[in-house]
């Protein structure tokens, strides 16, 4: 069965820091990947995707995250984070397969002014 | 307007209620999926519907039934409500594509509190 793994439960930055989450998954067949992000309160909204194509891909809010298929990875980075980042952080994956979504546990990630 | 609309959005009930959850969309989307959400677990598929005569158990389905109305709505079901199904439950579309390529909408989601 797919999993996703998230090995950061918790980050606690200063506004500036470099940013990198980690996501690791499952799955030997295509995969397509996301992240989302669920600010304090809100549903969750798409930061980013990838189907396929360029392993680097660049999302919303100057984050951006790298595909590697050796190491099935996909790690989110932001160069410098902000306040308003404070949030929790879901990567998940969905195969043409299933087409279900299968999310990680979440980081929850709290950027200090 | 929202493209995924969950009523209620918060609701407090007694253990051993019945209780549904709705879910509307507006996307036009052939997917509806119901997760829900708890602390340091992520978010589980509870059931998903790829139409309306396609109804499938996610990984945590016991004790919860869904409804697929139509194409735009899908509700969610607790026969009896327990306590530990106390959570934040969200409703979520997609559009599938040939390969499932595209993401996954979420509603605003309904907290739930059973006591």
């Amino acid at each position: 069965a797919q999993s996703v793994s998230q090995h950061n439960h918790h980050v606690i930055l200063s506004e500036a820091a470099s940013l990198e989450l980690g996501c690791n998954y499952s799955y030997g067949g295509t995969v397509n990947l996301f992240w989302y992000v669920q600010y304090p309160g809100q549903h969750l909204q798409l930061l980013l995707k990838y189907f396929s194509g360029d392993p680097l891909v660049k999302g919303i809010k100057g984050f951006e995250a790298e595909f590697i298929k050796s190491k099935f990875s996909f790690n989110l980075r932001k160069p410098s984070v902000q306040w308003s980042d404070t949030a929790e952080y879901f990567c998940a994956v969905s195969n043409a397969g299933t087409y279900k979504y299968i999310f990680g546990t979440g980081t929850r990630l709290k950027v200090l002014a | 307007d929202a493209d995924v609309t969950q009523t209620p959005r918060n609701r407090i009930t007694k253990t051993g209620k019945r209780i549904m959850l709705e879910c509307s969309q507006t996307k036009g989307h052939d997917r509806m999926y119901w997760y829900r959400q708890d602390p340091g677990l992520g978010l589980r598929l509870i059931y998903y519907s790829f139409d309306v005569k396609d109804i499938n158990k996610g990984e945590i389905s016991d004790g919860y039934s869904v409804s697929r109305q139509a194409q735009a709505k899908f509700s969610l079901s607790l026969e009896s409500a327990i306590p530990n199904q106390t959570a934040l439950y969200f409703c979520a579309t997609s559009d599938g594509g040939a390969r499932g390529d595209t993401e996954a909408f979420f509603g605003q989601g309904t907290r739930l509190t059973v006591v």
